[in-house]
């Protein structure tokens, strides 16, 4: 099976710019994840999604980052504007319905703010 | 909240020695509990998990208890080969919520 899609592997931007990121997940799975990553430390779940509602997104800051998952299936992430606090890999995630399933991650976005 | 304490790294060893890489964790309830693997320049992998006290995990040589009185999931492979170096986190999820939260990871290294 395919795995999670992530794009693109690598962006570079300045501060105060604005970037998004696109996840396409393993089809037919209802539950997709946001993870940032920075360096030196284990992810941090931003927002997750059963199918296109939001489950939990009390860790994305608001003001700056957006999420959509349209119709169930791809989703972007955006930051506007970015700070350089945001430098960090993204890393999208899908697991299937029922307990316990086991998330299935994509090869991240690096993220670097000049 | 929950948390995952992590042994910290860098962890270098040579082929063929025994690997322990400590886990320990703070959740309200019952959480499974899990290894996830991140070789160089790729996502996370999940390498084991446990679901229940006493649980064992294992894969490719790999293992881990789940220890409830210790809450405790250390990571174990008796003999390590150059293949295995790689980032390991150690993370939890509560029932009902498959958010997980992670440790801060150790970086393992194998030298020849």
């Amino acid at each position: 099976e395919a795995g999670v899609a992530q794009s693109p592997r690598y962006k570079i931007i300045e501060k105060r710019q604005s970037v998004a990121f696109w996840c396409n997940p393993i089809s037919g799975h209802a539950t997709l994840y946001w993870y940032q990553q920075i360096l030196g430390q284990g992810p941090k779940l931003l927002i997750q999604f059963q199918n296109n509602g939001v489950v939990d997104d009390s860790q994305l800051p608001k003001d700056r980052f957006s999420a959509e998952r349209l119709k169930g299936v791809d989703s972007t992430l955006k930051i506007q504007p970015a700070k350089l606090e945001d430098s960090a890999v993204y890393l999208c995630a899908s697991s299937p319905d029922g307990y316990n399933q086991p998330q299935h991650f994509g090869d991240g976005t690096r993220l670097s703010i000049l | 909240g929950d948390s995952v304490t992590q042994m910290e790294g860098p962890v270098t060893l040579s082929e063929e020695a025994f690997l322990t890489i400590n886990c320990t964790y703070t959740a309200t309830g019952y959480p499974s509990l899990f290894w996830y693997v991140q070789y160089p320049g790729e996502g996370l992998q999940l390498l084991l998990k446990a679901t229940k006290a006493d649980d064992k995990g294992s894969n490719k040589g790999f293992e881990a208890t789940y220890r409830k009185e210790t809450t405790s999931f250390h990571l174990e492979k008796g003999s390590v080969q150059v293949s295995d170096s790689a980032v390991y986190f150690c993370a939890l999820s509560d029932p009902g919520n498959e958010k997980l939260t992670f440790g801060t990871g150790t970086r393992l290294t194998i030298i020849p």
